[in-house]
């Protein structure tokens, strides 16, 4: 399978825990996305890599959450002392940058149920 | 700040039927219109695209009507099938990133 991956599927943690997720791209993708979608709603722009660069950040990324993408591959989030706030699908796409492509595709995503 | 708006939220198709779903979008920097389809428990699957510079675009049963002065597009998927039961969102690229409407939720009734 060449689709992104991301691991774990899904993660039930207590308040004030740390969590972490993984993010696999397809492999010749050099452009990395995360994004959160809540419950009835879509997607919101959380981060995104370039390579191992990180260029933009949300808002809506406290500073509880890191992101890293150290050798411009596989990605992982990080959320520092969960709130039931962050309850939520957090998931990972992908794209190649550069050209006329502008496709970006998403990974099956890793819920979240912070108790 | 909402930045596409998509309507219905909800829509219910008799099997064979003509699925329209609308959006509306501010910012006319993006340059890149995505919609997705997601089941659940599942990521959003990309559907088709369009770029602001061509006002129609066609694959299979899934059509995208696009009008630039409007600020609005369109998913029209023709012999809706109950398989096309899911939600759908459509979204706009702006700086790299995507903006996300609503979504409907799409029944097909057999």
């Amino acid at each position: 399978d060449t689709g992104v991956s991301q691991d774990p599927r899904h993660k039930i943690t207590k308040r004030g825990q740390n969590v972490t997720f993984r993010c696999d791209p397809i492999s010749e993708h050099n452009r990395l996305y995360w994004y959160r979608q809540t419950l009835g709603q879509g997607p919101e722009f959380l981060t995104y890599f370039q390579n191992e660069a990180q260029l933009e950040k949300s808002r809506l990324l406290s500073d509880r959450f890191s992101a890293e993408r150290p050798k411009g591959s596989f990605s992982t989030l990080e959320i520092q002392r969960t709130e039931q706030g962050d309850s939520a699908m957090y998931l990972c796409a992908s794209s190649l940058a550069g050209g006329s492509t502008y496709e970006q595709y998403f990974g099956p995503g890793t819920r979240l149920t912070v108790t | 700040q909402q930045q596409v708006k998509q309507s219905p939220q909800s829509l219910i198709v008799q099997k064979g039927g003509i699925s329209i779903i609308n959006c509306a979008y501010e910012n006319t920097a993006f340059d890149y219109f995505p919609w997705y389809q997601q089941f659940p428990g599942k990521g959003p699957a990309l559907l088709i695209a369009i770029r602001p510079d061509v006002s129609e675009k066609k694959e299979g049963r899934f059509t995208i009507s696009f009008n630039k002065s409007a600020k609005q597009f369109s998913l029209h998927i023709m012999d809706s099938q109950p398989g096309d039961s899911a939600t759908y969102f459509c979204a706009g690229r702006g700086a790299q990133k995507l903006v996300f409407g609503q979504g409907t939720r799409l029944t097909i009734n057999p």
